[in-house]
């Protein structure tokens, strides 16, 4: 079935140091793509999305883009901030269905000062 | 309120209690979502609601019941709970079309945190 694989943490950066969390998946056909973002307390955010192959994702300073040769789409930031200590999900919709997700098991990211 | 509202943010229940949690999402959606988030597990999806239809069922013990009375709104009856169930309880919400999909990005609320004694 369609699955994502992200790289484990947890991931401990430097301020202003450059952010990459990998994502891989396995998926039939080219569905959309997703990076969401936790903080601390909360529920889930939309950080990104690309809907088709080539596509580059962007907020925040974030960036993924859409690899199909690779079946990737890593998340990469420049400059990370403290108050991007989250943690992040890679995923992808499955099951045949647009409106099931399937989410990677998180990147827990702190960022010191 | 905008979004997607979740209550109570933190619930504390005894094995034999019975409680709810509450979703109700202001975006104008039509599909409504549980996920039970627990540490060092992925994100499991519970149930999915498509026009207050239920359209998945994850296998969830029948001690979890939920109930979607109109688009904007989701509850999860919790009854005779183990402690195992203690998790970070979501909603979420996206827009669908009825006998077909569309958008598929969901939106989340914040979450009830569920410790079961």
């Amino acid at each position: 079935g369609d699955s994502v694989t992200q790289m484990e943490g947890p991931v401990t950066l430097s301020e202003e140091a450059f952010l990459t969390i990998n994502c891989t998946y396995t998926a039939t056909g080219y569905p959309s793509l997703f990076w969401y973002v936790q903080y601390p307390g909360e529920g889930l955010q939309l950080l990104l999305k690309a809907t088709k192959a080539d596509d580059k994702g962007s907020n925040k300073g974030f960036e993924a883009t859409y690899r199909k040769e690779t079946t990737s789409f890593h998340l990469e930031k420049g400059s990370v901030q403290v108050s991007d200590s989250a943690v992040y999900f890679c995923a992808l919709p499955s099951g045949g269905s647009n409106y099931k997700l399937t989410f990677g098991k998180g990147t827990l990211l702190t960022v010191n000062p | 309120e905008t979004g997607v509202t979740q209550t109570p943010r933190h619930l504390v229940m005894g094995m034999t209690n019975k409680k709810s949690l509450k979703c109700e999402q202001h975006l104008g959606h039509n599909a409504m979502y549980w996920y039970k988030q627990s540490a060092k597990k992925p994100l499991e999806l519970m149930f999915v609601y498509n026009f207050k239809e239920q359209t998945e069922n994850n296998s969830v013990p029948s001690r979890f019941s939920p109930e979607c009375p109109n688009s904007s709104h989701l509850f999860l009856h919790l009854h005779t709970l183990q402690p195992e169930d203690s998790a970070l309880y979501l909603c979420a919400s996206s827009q669908a079309i009825a006998g077909m999909v569309a958008s598929d990005t969901q939106y989340f609320g914040p979450g009830t945190r569920l410790t079961v004694l």
